[in-house]
This record gives C-alpha cells, structure tokens and sequence, in this order.
C-alpha cells in the first residue's frame, strides 16, 4: 500500500512569489491535514480537510489557503511569500472516521525556502 | 490554547545506556500519542494511549501515561543508533476531528 505522497520535496522562491504544494493520501483515506514545521515553532496545525470540506484551521495569517478535491488530494497555498515562511510543510492522512486512537500517517514532507 | 513541554530538548548519549524523556500538558490529554521523526522524514506513529495510569510497551520502550492524563513519559532501554531521531508527543484535543497539538520534541542522538 502505497505511503503519503508529496510533491514537490524541495522548493526555492523568492519573497513575495506564491507557492502551491500537492498531497496525495493513502487509498481510501478522506482526511488530510497540512502542518507547518519550523526550528522555532516546531510542529503547528494548518488545516484539515474532509470530503472537500475544511473541517479545522490553525491560526495562520489568509495567506495560508487549501483545498481538497474530489479524490481527496488536497493542495495548500501560500501567497506573497514571506522570509518565514521557509519551513517543512507536512501532509497528513487518515481514514477520518474520528475514533480516538485512529492512526495519522504523515508523508516525507516539502522542505520550502524562501529567500 | 493547550501547550505541551517536552523535556529535555536534546539529549545525547552513548549505545547501550538508558534514557527516559518527558511530556508535559497545560490542560488534561485527550488522545496521547507519541511520534519519531527522522531526517527528511515525515513523524511515524509510535503509540497512542487514552487511559490514565496505562503503560505500553513497544520492543525497549516502554510508554507511561500520568494518573492525571497531564504528563507521559517515554523510556528506552539499552539505547541503540537507530533510536536516535526527533520524539515528538501530541495530543488530538478535538473529538471526531484529526487535529494535533504537538509538543516541540526531544532531539535524541545514540552515539555508537
């Protein structure tokens, strides 16, 4: 069974460009999370997708956008970058069923800088 | 806003030792769970525990959730190179949703 996929691994962009990252989950799964993880602030919550719908947002500023699609991939967009905002952006899957001890399975990630 | 502290925040020490690092929440836990991080990897699941006072344990390590569900601990016994990584311990506050509070991680190095 195929993991989380991720694309693109590494990213460079410049200040003030806007950046898109795709996700893909494992089959079957409908709930995706984005996270963002830096030195300083280490893992922090974005948002949560289920069956298209933004079910959670984190408190990041309306540059930080997502979607989800029909297949459940879901994509995050960040606009006019800022210096920032170079982190690991990490996606998360899992079934969404919402049971207490159900299992998130992360991907490898997309390392993001920003200069 | 729940925070979790985690403790120490590196620690490094010889193959073959023991070592027990810390968790720590501002508010009761609701779903603890523990993850491993290495580099160029995205966290794996190590254990998810619920129930006040429970203890599990996965090969040489061996989980400890508080009486209270504030606080866990993680011990890892005869420490081996391959142990060495991030451990992150996180909480799922919102029931019926996959949202997760993580704590900042202990940065583990096993020296050979």
């Amino acid at each position: 069974k195929a993991g989380v996929t991720q694309t693109p691994r590494y990213l460079i962009k410049t200040r003030g460009q806007q950046v898109t990252l795709s996700c893909s989950p494992i089959s079957g799964h409908r709930s995706v999370s984005w996270y963002q993880q830096t030195p300083g602030q280490g893992l922090q919550f974005l948002f949560e997708y289920f069956s298209e719908t933004q079910r959670n947002k984190g408190n990041f500023p309306g540059r930080f956008s997502g979607r989800q699609f029909s297949n459940s991939r879901s994509e995050m967009n960040v606009s006019t970058l800022e210096l920032g905002d170079s982190a690991l952006y990490l996606c998360a899957s899992s079934r969404g069923a919402g049971v207490l001890k159900e299992t998130q399975y992360f991907g490898p990630g997309t390392r993001l800088l920003v200069l | 806003t729940q925070l979790l502290e985690q403790s120490p925040q590196f620690l490094s020490i010889q193959e073959g030792e023991n070592l027990t690092v810390y968790c720590n929440s501002s508010s009761v836990f609701s779903s603890l769970q523990w993850y491993r991080q290495e580099p160029g990897e995205g966290p794996v699941l190590l254990v998810t525990v619920v129930t006040g006072g429970e203890v599990k344990k996965l090969k040489r390590l061996t989980f400890q959730f508080g009486d209270a569900r504030k606080d866990s601990s993680l011990h890892i016994t005869a420490a081996q190179p391959g142990d060495t990584g991030l451990y992150l311990c996180a909480d799922r506050p919102i029931q019926g949703a996959q949202k997760l509070v993580f704590g900042q991680g202990t940065r583990l190095t096993i020296n050979p």
